[in-house]
């Protein structure tokens, strides 16, 4: 987890509320990435960016919206929170030319939303 | 049915023993193989990646590709309490990393 945070690491929410999920990074990776994961699966992807400005959908995108204004930042939104959206979250970062040599993920937030 | 498998486990073995685990995929694009450990409450650390097939070998973990099978396989030798923990999958596709469920291995001292 060297050089991911993720900001808050705990949160609960009641339907209908918003937030919002910061990953910050101090590697200047190009690459960073939102993913969920729920009880007895793997992770799944949310949102993606492949650098500063760009967003893009991944597998899961609905009822999230993300922004990359910064490098070193990527925010994950929840506009409207519903119970389904109780999962943790974690961001991940890779580095120039896709490398898996530099490849690290946050801690995590576990979100519930009641 | 899902482009990434993997038997969920608990997987149980003593110490010492070799671990082996599995997963396989259908997307025959899929390029690098990845794996991944991950203890309770935290993020995934990959261990190894692989890119196309083969084997690579990491002080006592080694990884088998297998894309004629579509298979890749993890092993783990002289298994410790250590690395007692949740085992993932994962391969790539145009910058999206798809993950299998995870194993969960418990390793008895």
């Amino acid at each position: 987890n060297a050089g991911v945070t993720q900001t808050p690491k705990f949160r609960v929410l009641k339907t209908g509320q918003s937030m919002t999920l910061l990953c910050a990074q101090d590697m200047n990776h190009e690459y960073m990435y939102w993913y969920r994961q729920d009880p007895g699966m793997g992770l799944r992807l949310i949102h993606y960016s492949v650098g500063e400005g760009t967003t893009a959908k991944g597998e899961v995108p609905d009822g999230y919206n993300v922004s990359r204004l910064k490098k070193q930042n990527f925010l994950l939104g929840l506009e409207s929170a519903a119970p389904s959206q109780t999962s943790v979250y974690f961001c991940g970062t890779q580095g120039a030319g896709w490398s898996y040599d530099e490849q690290f993920f946050g801690p995590g937030t576990r979100l519930t939303v009641l | 049915q899902k482009e990434v498998e993997q038997d969920p486990g608990p997987l149980s073995v003593p110490e010492g023993a070799i671990v082996s685990l599995n997963c396989t995929y259908s997307n025959s694009a899929f390029q690098y193989f990845m794996w991944y450990r991950q203890y309770s409450r935290k993020g995934p650390e990959l261990l190894m990646y692989t890119y196309s097939s083969g084997n690579k070998e990491d002080g006592r973990f080694t990884a088998q590709v297998d894309k004629s099978s579509k298979y890749i396989s993890l092993f783990i030798r002289d298994s410790q309490p250590s690395d007692s923990a949740t085992y993932l999958c994962a391969m790539d596709s145009s910058y999206k990393l798809i993950f299998g469920s995870g194993t969960r291995l418990l390793v008895r001292p």
